[in-house]
């Protein structure tokens, strides 16, 4: 069983560029969720996808997209990058959305936005 | 979202018990709390989990109040690779799964 993939582990983009984040979940899982590390605080979510639907949103604007693919991985894009973006993105896999069960994370990707 | 209160940071000695304590007086009946760790430069980590009852697992025990309004994680015998942030996490029973994270307790074990 192979766990939470994501790709790349380090990032440097400019202000004003767009990025694309991967992520493979867990085999089996059929639910991914993105979420926003700033330095010093806990994880913030930014959205959920169950089978390829978004189903759940937190509080980021609209350059914030994401996708989910038939095999359930998932990208996160951001577009207009911001200094603020600067973080680390952790993507999360689980196995059903309504279920009670434990979340899988990946090991992040720290973007830097200078 | 329902919030819950830990303290900012522990420390134990290693090969000590370590009792994490989490306050979530505006729990609801159907929130199950939940324990996630963080080590240093990985993605947080499920540890625990729990509705009513005291529950054990081969990572730790939760002991949680009877009013539910506190909970308590024990990692019954510190290693220095128990040294992370433990976040104490409410989590309705239905839903979309997704996790509120805190600022969490930094432990830190003293070899």
């Amino acid at each position: 069983e192979t766990g939470v993939t994501q790709s790349p582990t380090h990032l440097i983009k400019t202000r004003g560029q767009q990025v694309t984040l991967r992520c493979s979940s867990q085999s089996g899982h059929n639910t991914v969720s993105w979420y926003q590390q700033a330095l010093g605080q806990g994880p913030q979510f930014i959205f959920q996808y169950y089978r390829e639907e978004e189903n759940g949103r937190g509080n980021f604007p609209p350059r914030f997209s994401g996708l989910q693919f038939p095999n359930y991985s998932s990208e996160l894009n951001v577009n207009a990058l911001e200094l603020d973006d600067s973080a680390l993105y952790l993507c999360a896999s689980s196995r059903d959305v309504v279920l009670n069960t434990e979340a899988f994370f990946g090991q992040g990707t720290r973007l830097t936005v200078v | 979202d329902a919030k819950t209160t830990q303290p900012n940071s522990m420390e134990s000695n290693e090969e000590e018990p370590v009792h994490l304590p989490c306050n979530h007086s505006t729990i609801s009946g159907t929130d199950y709390i939940h324990w996630y760790r963080q080590l240093p430069s990985q993605g947080p980590e499920y540890v625990i989990h729990g509705l009513t009852s005291n529950v054990n697992n081969r990572m730790a025990s939760l002991a949680i109040a009877e009013d539910r309004k506190s909970s308590t994680l024990i990692l019954h015998r510190a290693t220095l690779r128990d040294a992370a942030v433990y976040y104490c996490i409410l989590r309705a029973l239905f839903g979309n799964e997704k996790l509120t994270f805190g600022t969490g307790t930094r432990l830190t074990i003293i070899p």
